[in-house]
């Protein structure tokens, strides 16, 4: 029940295009729902988030998209770079049944490559 | 601020052989996460403190230990090292604003046990 699904597993884009990663989680005590981005050899980095009360949120050329009655959420990236070239995770926080404190839950990454 | 920092950035072990990767953090944040990053996998939750003195397991605690006795460190022991622990080792600090979690990374620690 913790778990936070991401699809697809790698990502092939061509600069300019419309990147879409997805996730869908099943613990409705999750509350927030931040995107990380890792470049190679780096650590994440906070991307964006969103709160479970906003359908969307747009920053830049990134928006994540909420849906809370199907309990899925999703990253688009518009008019992708080759910069935008990462992996990304969705996370989901909340109390962890059993733990008492707040941790993320991590899905299991999105490797981007945008293509010239 | 420096934010999250780790030592050392690499390390080869022996089979057998122990040692501490290091993690601070100057941002006075209470909770604290160890991770680490297999190829494919994701992020999983070694250990994680929500407190000087107060830590708990995570997902994959076997072989770790950590201790809190500061806010601003957090390290990680391994003991016996075994080449199951080749991985990339994350810590991550966090500060909950409104009861939203946000996680902040070090640089990793790539360790290599042969």
């Amino acid at each position: 029940q913790q778990q936070v699904k991401q699809s697809p597993q790698s990502l092939i884009v061509q600069k300019g295009g419309i990147s879409i990663i997805n996730c869908a989680y099943e613990n409705t005590a999750f509350d927030y729902f931040p995107w990380y981005q890792q470049f190679p050899g780096k650590g994440p980095a906070l991307l964006i988030a969103i709160r479970p009360d906003v359908s969307e949120k747009k920053e830049g050329r990134f928006t994540i998209s909420f849906n809370k009655s199907a309990k899925q959420f999703s990253l688009h990236i518009m008019d992708s770079q080759p910069g935008d070239s990462a992996t990304y995770f969705c996370a989901a926080s909340g109390i962890i049944s059993g733990a008492g404190s707040y941790q993320l839950t991590f899905g299991k990454g999105t490797k981007l490559s945008v293509i010239p | 601020n420096a934010g999250v920092t780790q030592t050392p950035k690499f390390r080869i072990l022996k089979i057998g052989q122990s040692m501490t990767l290091q993690c601070a953090q100057d941002m006075n944040h209470n909770y604290m996460y160890w991770y680490r990053q297999d190829p494919g996998m994701g992020l999983k939750l070694i250990y994680y403190s929500v407190g000087a003195g107060i830590t708990d397991k995570g997902e994959v605690p076997n072989g770790y230990n950590v201790s809190r006795s500061t806010t601003e460190d957090f390290p990680l022991r391994l003991e016996l090292a075994a080449p199951s622990q080749t991985s990339v080792y994350f810590c991550a600090s966090a500060s909950r604003d409104r009861r939203f979690l946000t996680q902040y990374f070090g640089p990793g620690t790539r360790l290599l046990v042969l």
